[in-house]
């Protein structure tokens, strides 16, 4: 079983849309998580760390469930600059990082 | 420097060559971590340091591939007798002891003909 596990998607969605990405891990004792984005051809930059009590960024908000294991990526009023490939990231045990294999979402106009 | 550097950014090696690519972590993170990528394809993991040790080797597709770390900062990773299917964007980052955030080098293209 992979270690985390993601919709591929692809998500195409217009302008304004409300939209969600989820993703599952597979080892219980994971402590910290992370969605990651990734341009085209670019490497992977951090979006947002993921907290037991869920947080906020503007128009994007991460929510962790740890009874069924798995972490949300809510992004309100998309734009088209949200165009992108967003990973999920566990690092179960504070050493080595697991990557999803990324959810594609293109924001039409 | 201020972010991960990567060293080529692009590298065409005719098949069965043997290629090396490097490395820059953060000043001061003990993790450093390489991943592949192929061309539409996510992160596939190829091994992880800390220090100078590497506790996790499991992802290195193969023998030919090799990877080591010295003085705790640079590492290369070697891949002998290059194959086609060795064609990818090879992706190394670093983070403070394994926790926070990893920051992400540009990465290397390698592409073997």
């Amino acid at each position: 079983r992979k270690e985390v596990e993601q919709d591929p998607g692809p998500f195409n969605v217009p302008e304004g849309a409300t939209v969600a990405f989820n993703c599952t891990y597979s080892n219980s004792a994971s402590q910290s998580f992370f969605w990651y984005r990734q341009d085209c051809r670019k490497e992977p930059k951090l979006l947002m760390s993921v907290y037991s009590s869920g947080n906020e960024d503007g128009r994007f908000t991460a929510q962790l469930n740890r009874a069924s294991q798995y972490i949300s990526l809510l992004i309100r009023d998309s734009k088209l600059s949200d165009s992108a490939t967003y990973l999920c990231v566990v690092n179960p045990f504070g050493d080595q990082f697991y990557f999803g294999t990324g959810t594609s979402l293109t924001v039409i106009p | 420097g201020a972010g991960v550097s990567q060293s080529p950014s692009n590298k065409v090696t005719e098949k069965g060559k043997d290629v090396e690519l490097r490395c820059d972590p953060i000043s001061g993170h003990t993790a450093l971590y390489w991943y592949r990528q192929s061309l539409g394809q996510g992160l596939e993991f190829l091994i992880y340091f800390q220090g100078n040790s590497a506790p996790d080797k499991s992802g290195l597709p193969s023998d030919r591939f090799s990877a080591e770390r010295t003085g705790g900062s640079v590492s290369t990773l070697t891949i002998q007798r290059t194959q086609q299917e060795d064609s990818a964007v090879y992706l190394c980052a670093s983070s403070l002891e394994g926790a926070g955030e990893a920051f992400f080098g540009q990465g290397t293209r390698l592409t073997v003909v």
